[in-house]
Formats: structure tokens, C-alpha cells, sequence
């Protein structure tokens, strides 16, 4: 167990709805990481939050967004989802900085779009 | 921008033998810290070893040992004594670091490791 938790394990949705993933990080964590693998792209790094602010951004798309909390945890927020967005979503944490650069995994969300 | 390559997309091992898997990675960066992670039919993303750019020595964490050659931009990982439960999918990366700050983990496309009883 990473210590990073996700939420919703699973999810099944349809084309052109909206849904939101859940991320807590490790206690005590300031960095977040939001990742998709899907068999085509691979692991791909989407965004990252730095406590509370966005700090970096990847190959996101502008459907999807996602924002850091007061507490910590972390939502990435998909809409208008096609068939392509269907994918394993992971959130990672680190502490940051040079002290804390290993990022820790949660369990992912597995999205499916119909 | 940097890159990581994984050549072997599938490799196979006996049981308590050692295999070896490749991981060359491109980057005109000088800080920076490599790392396998093992993903395993659970899809569960765990790290498996890191070594820092600026180390010579490269890291051992029990089985699992790397071949660190920063001139060549090469980064294997040789597991010793496979066993069945090392069976997954290992995934290279790569991720820079400057100013106290680190970036995002750049992976490569991962070799499917299986192990034979």
C-alpha cells in the first residue's frame, strides 16, 4: 500500500458525460501527479499540483482540468468524454523538492466510456 | 525534449535465473534521477529501484541491481534469481530535477517480463 488513495476504482460512463476522479495523497505530501496510461499513448503525465497551485502541465486536453484542495487531495475533472478517453488514471504523490523526489502511486481509476 | 526507450517489448526468464532489461534515455540534462517501477497484473504502479544522475555507484535493492552508464545514457536492470512473482510489466523513467524542484516522470513503453516455472 503507497499510502495514496483513489476513488472511484472503477468507472463506466458514456460519451459526452462529465465525471470527476479523487486523489488523497500521503500524509504529508504537498505534490500531486495525475498520469493516464491507455494501450495506445502509453504513461503520460497530465498535471501536477504543487500545494494547492498548478505547477506543471503535460499532454493534457482541454476537456479535462483538475485542481488541489486546501487538504491536500486532488480531483481531475473529465468532460465530454469520447471513446478514446477511456484509460487507467493515476494519481501519484512526492513530499517535493530534491528531498522528496519519488512519486508514489495510487491504485488508479480504470475509465471506461461507452 | 527528453526521452526513454525501452527496446524489448516482451522478455521471458526461468525461474531463479537473471535477466537483464535495457532502458537508453536521451537528455542534454545534468540532475536527474532514473527509476524502474514494476506494474504487476494488479496495475498497481510500484517502485522497484532509483539511482541519482550524480552517483557512480550504481543501486541494489536486494534481486534487483542496475548497470548505470551516464556517458552512454543507459539505465538496465538485471533481476537475480527471477521468481514467479516478479512477473509483470517494468517500466523505465526518467525525471529531471533543477532548482530544489523536480519535474514529471517521463516513462518509456515497458517490457513485459514473464517468468517460467
Amino acid at each position: 500500500d503507497s499510502g495514496v488513495t483513489q476513488t472511484p476504482k472503477h468507472l463506466i460512463t458514456a460519451t459526452g458525460q462529465r465525471v470527476t476522479l479523487r486523489c488523497s495523497p500521503r500524509s504529508g505530501d504537498l505534490s500531486v501527479y495525475w498520469y493516464q496510461q491507455s494501450l495506445d499513448q502509453g504513461l503520460q503525465f497530465l498535471i501536477q499540483y504543487y500545494n494547492g497551485e498548478e505547477r506543471a502541465k503535460g499532454n493534457i486536453l482541454e476537456r479535462f482540468s483538475a485542481q488541489q484542495f486546501p487538504d491536500l487531495h486532488s480531483e481531475l475533472n473529465l468532460s465530454s468524454l469520447e471513446l478514446g478517453d477511456s484509460a487507467l488514471y493515476f494519481c501519484a504523490s512526492s513530499v517535493g523538492g530534491l528531498a522528496g523526489y519519488v512519486q508514489f502511486f495510487g491504485p488508479g481509476t480504470r475509465l471506461t466510456v461507452l | 525534449a527528453q526521452t526513454v526507450t525501452q527496446s524489448q517489448p516482451e522478455m521471458s526468464v526461468q525461474e531463479a535465473e537473471t535477466v537483464t532489461l535495457s532502458c537508453t534515455y536521451d537528455t542534454s540534462e545534468s540532475d536527474y534521477y532514473l527509476f524502474w517501477y514494476k506494474q504487476p497484473p494488479s496495475r498497481q504502479m510500484i517502485l522497484v529501484i532509483r539511482q541519482e544522475a550524480y552517483k557512480q555507484q550504481n543501486a541494489t535493492e536486494n534481486r534487483f541491481s542496475v548497470n548505470f552508464q551516464k556517458a552512454a545514457k543507459s539505465f538496465s536492470l538485471k533481476i537475480s534469481d527471477s521468481q514467479l512473482g516478479d512477473a509483470a510489466m517494468y517500466f523505465c523513467a526518467y525525471i529531471r530535477t533543477y532548482g530544489g524542484s523536480q519535474g514529471n516522470l517521463i516513462f518509456g513503453k515497458g517490457t513485459k517480463l514473464s517468468v517460467k516455472p
